[in-house]
């Protein structure tokens, strides 16, 4: 079954205590991206990646950090989480239109509701 | 600056009756546009989207979308409102980003 995964789906940490949000796609797509989802702002993409080794900001990069060492794989990474990191975040895939045009329709995982005390 | 607005916090609309959620965006170019939908506890799921051609686009359960260059709109429809139609729905844009909306969140009322 063609999916993206994301672990852990719920967690509950303290502010300074770096932790890690794994994500997996089995499509086999280059375009890879964060965003997080707060109560009246929408979505709001952190970082991206089209392809190995290529990250790029997005609209809300800090406090932020991200790798793409394999193309299926895309962790985020907090160094030093915050309160206001608290949020519902999701891992997305997608194809590429070709160099510089964008994005196809993209696939999310089911979301992991991040709480920073 | 690219932006997407989705003018409605909520759209209620009672079960049977069609419904339409709006989206307008300004974008340069010929961007690639979406709708994307949000159950309960889940991830975003594509409904459809509009690359080239007709301007009426056919999506996943039962939705459509019409395209309007001139309006720069792009609002989803389904002429017949289910009560599990009720969710979170949001429009994206495709130009040199990728833009969504707030989201519209759908009530239908048996």
């Amino acid at each position: 079954e063609a999916q993206v995964t994301q672990n852990p789906r719920y967690l509950i940490t303290v502010t300074g205590k770096k932790l890690t949000v794994t994500c997996s796609q089995n499509m086999n797509h280059e375009y890879m991206s964060w965003y997080r989802q707060d109560p009246g702002l929408g979505l709001r993409q952190i970082y991206y990646s089209m392809n190995v080794e290529v990250t790029d900001k997005g609209d809300v990069p800090e406090g932020y950090k991200v790798s793409r060492k394999e193309k299926r794989n895309f962790p985020l990474i907090l160094e030093s989480p915050s309160p206001n990191q608290t949020s519902l975040y999701f891992c997305a895939s997608s194809t590429l239109r070709g160099s510089g045009l964008g994005t196809y329709e993209q696939y999310f995982g089911p979301g992991t509701r991040l709480t920073v005390t | 600056a690219q932006s997407v607005a989705q003018p409605e916090d909520q759209v209620n609309v009672a079960e049977g009756n069609p419904l339409t959620v709006k989206c307008t965006y300004s974008v340069s170019g010929n961007p690639y546009l979406f709708w994307y939908v949000q159950y309960p506890n889940r991830g975003l799921q594509f409904l459809l989207k509009y690359i080239t051609g007709d301007n009426l686009v056919k999506g996943s359960y039962g939705f459509e979308a019409e395209f309007n260059k001139s309006q720069t709109s792009f609002h989803l429809k389904k002429p017949s409102a289910l009560v599990s139609d009720s969710a979170l729905y949001f429009c994206a844009v495709n130009g040199d980003k990728i833009i969504f909306g707030k989201g519209t969140r759908l009530h239908i009322l048996p």
